[in-house]
């Protein structure tokens, strides 16, 4: 089973941010927070990841709450090439991605 | 290579044969994973190598699954039997271990091997 809850899909206009949430309640202290995206017939791509402080790199950012029971991935300003499947995964010794939330950017 | 390398991209096979996936992971990397995703399914996981040991194998669904690695460079990953409900896109990944456990490593993914089995 997965450990992490994602909404199974998300719209957001060309241009605006897109804040993608991930439940992931039953994170242990040492399991990082890994988001990767597929883009239709690609292989993943990974995204970003982090453990307990926010993170920011060019593809976007990464936001941890405080329990890290949750998490936002912020992608500043979406273009149509951001449409995909955001996958977000807890990873220490087991590696399980769930279905992932399907992005749709509209123009 | 610069990157993953999967061969061959697309599989079309009669049930009941045995097929042969193979990987090229990116040079270097260490750890190589294997996973099948389903139509309109999240990406499950199979197998990862360290090296050319498997940890773990405890993901592959049955003991028609199997997989290899040498060298600490490709892998191939072979089904026997196939069945129709082996159809799917198996993904292979590689990382470069920067720690004893996986929490720390980004993987890279291939483009995939699209098996049908007919």
């Amino acid at each position: 089973d997965a450990k992490t809850t994602q909404p199974p899909s998300m719209d957001c206009a060309e241009g605006r941010a897109a804040n993608l949430p991930c439940n992931h309640s039953t994170i242990s202290g040492n399991e990082y927070v890994y988001w990767y995206r597929q883009i239709h017939s690609q292989g993943p791509q990974y995204i970003i990841h982090g453990l307990k402080n926010n993170e920011t790199n060019e593809m976007a950012s990464l936001i941890i709450t405080e329990d890290r029971k949750s998490s936002t991935l912020i992608l500043p300003h979406a273009t149509l090439r951001d449409t995909a499947v955001y996958y977000c995964i807890v990873i220490n010794d087991k590696i399980i991605f769930g279905k992932g939330t399907r992005l749709h950017i509209l123009p | 290579g610069a990157g993953v390398s999967q061969s061959p991209s697309n599989k079309v096979t009669e049930k009941g044969k045995d097929v042969e996936l193979r990987c090229d992971p990116i040079s270097g990397h260490t750890a190589l994973y294997w996973y099948r995703q389903s139509l309109g399914q999240g990406l499950e996981f199979l197998i990862y190598f360290q090296g050319n040991s498997a940890p773990d194998k405890s993901g592959l669904p049955s003991d028609r699954f199997s997989a290899e690695r040498t060298g600490g460079s490709v892998s191939t990953l072979t089904i026997q039997r196939t069945q129709q409900e082996d159809s799917a896109v198996y993904l292979c990944a590689s990382s470069l271990i920067q720690a004893s456990v996986l929490a720390k490593n980004i993987q890279y993914f291939g483009a995939g091997t699209r098996l049908s089995v007919l």
